[in-house]
């Protein structure tokens, strides 16, 4: 089946540890996003890759890091530097057409919390 | 910045009801725009899009009105069911059309 995979499901980490976020797609989509949602609260954009070896912050970007090493492949990485990490997130996939986005295909999130 | 929210953050409807359930936007230049469904715990799933050559466009049980006068976005869901209870968010291009600026969400509770 084609899809997005996220992985951990949950997760538990000691503050100050960096912890990454695995995102995989077998859809063959050119951009891949990652979202952040806070309880009742809606979906924030923390980074976004069009293409391969490339890649653009999202309005809340201070604190992660990502690669796009290949075209399936999307992780997220939560530093030290965050200040709230405790979250859930949501890995998403998309076709570019003309150079703009299209639906968003979106993973099972990956509930991280910092104890 | 960009900025996309919703008017209520709750609608409480009976099965059996349409509901209508609404989205103001701030970016005049956005030319798309979404409805996702969220169960809680799980990842969004997408219901209906528009493009804003459109102002209507119609799915199964469901049709998006798009009013690009007053900035406003609105997901009407015929015949509710209890299934439909959800989270429902809209969401719009960003100015560079290459992601989703995402509003607060409205939790909709269907009673039977």
């Amino acid at each position: 089946d084609g899809g997005i995979t996220q992985s951990p499901k949950y997760l538990f980490r000691k503050e100050g540890q960096n912890v990454t976020l695995s995102c995989e797609q077998n859809l063959n989509h050119d951009a891949m996003y990652w979202y952040r949602q806070d309880p009742g609260q809606g979906l924030r954009l923390i980074y976004y890759s069009q293409i391969v070896n490339d890649f653009q912050k999202g309005d809340i970007a201070e604190g992660y890091s990502v690669s796009r090493e290949k075209k399936e492949s999307f992780p997220l990485t939560v530093t030290s530097a965050q200040k709230n990490p405790t979250a859930f997130y949501l890995c998403a996939s998309s076709r570019i057409a003309g150079g703009n986005t299209g639906e968003l295909f979106f993973g099972e999130g990956s509930r991280l919390t910092v104890l | 910045g960009e900025n996309v929210g919703l008017h209520l953050p709750t609608l409480s409807v009976q099965e059996g009801d349409n509901s209508i359930i609404n989205c103001a936007y701030s970016n005049s230049a956005s030319d798309y725009f979404i409805w996702y469904k969220q169960e809680s715990g799980k990842g969004p799933q997408f219901i209906i899009d528009i493009r804003s050559n459109m102002d209507k466009r119609q799915g199964q049980r469901v049709t998006v009105l798009l009013n690009k006068t007053v900035k406003h976005l609105s997901l009407q869901i015929a015949a509710t069911q209890p299934g439909d209870s959800a989270v429902y968010f809209c969401a719009e291009s960003n100015q560079a059309g290459t992601a989703l600026i995402f509003g607060k969400g409205t939790t909709l509770s269907v009673s039977s």
